[in-house]
């Protein structure tokens, strides 16, 4: 059961590429996160989806698109890049029994430079 | 919208001491609290929860935390620390629609002395 993965595990980007870090789960989660950490601030959501078609915007949205067309699949689109966004990115997904919410999984990082 | 605070940035103590790490949300709802940790360089691993029911709860590496509604505290404690326990601590609240995201405080970084 590989869980929550991640990549690439590290990215390197020039100022205004866009890029897509992939997320995918097998555990028939029906929520997924994203969430990027920055020394000092914690981890920050960026966008979050209940289920396949659905997606809500977290507290740091701007600069970052998402879609979810799979239970499984949950990338994270940066539309132009900027040195702002360099930080570690963690997806994670979770599920509800009987109305009770699980707690996350989370993927082991993407790790991202934007030069 | 729902925020956590966890007291004190960095916390030191000595191998079998205890450790308290403080956690307190603001919610007008009653929350889903949970404690995860990071180990350097790694991903985050859930150590416990509080969803409904007994206040004190028990998770794993001899960890535990009591969630006070009057206190708005969650604070997490383990009797005895070991050097493995050397990591970063976060604290998060549920948010969003029926409870979905988490948002997390800015962490505690333990540090353990022999």
């Amino acid at each position: 059961n590989a869980g929550v993965t991640q990549t690439p595990k590290f990215q390197v980007l020039k100022t205004g590429q866009s890029m897509t870090l992939q997320c995918a789960q097998d555990m028939n989660h029906e929520y997924m996160s994203w969430y990027r950490q920055d020394p000092g601030m914690g981890l920050r959501l960026i966008h979050y989806s209940v289920g396949a078609g659905i997606t809500d915007q977290g507290e740091v949205p701007n600069g970052y698109n998402v879609s979810r067309s799979t239970t499984e699949d949950f990338p994270l689109r940066l539309l132009s890049a900027a040195p702002s966004q360099t930080s570690v990115y963690f997806c994670a997904s979770s599920y509800s029994t009987g109305g009770v919410f699980g707690g996350y999984t989370f993927g082991s990082g993407t790790r991202l430079t934007v030069v | 919208a729902q925020s956590v605070t966890q007291l004190g940035s960095h916390v030191s103590v000595s191998e079998g001491a205890l450790v308290l790490l403080r956690c307190n949300y603001s919610s007008s709802v009653p929350p889903y609290l949970f404690w995860y940790v990071q180990y350097p360089n790694q991903g985050l691993q859930l150590l416990l929860k509080y969803t409904t029911g007994a206040t004190l709860v028990k998770g794993i590496n001899g960890f535990e935390a009591e969630f006070k509604k009057s206190e708005t505290s969650f604070h997490l404690t383990k009797p005895s620390a070991h050097m493995s326990d050397a990591a970063e601590y976060f604290c998060a609240v549920s948010e969003g629609q029926a409870g979905t995201a988490l948002i997390f405080g800015k962490g505690t970084t333990l540090s353990v002395s022999s």
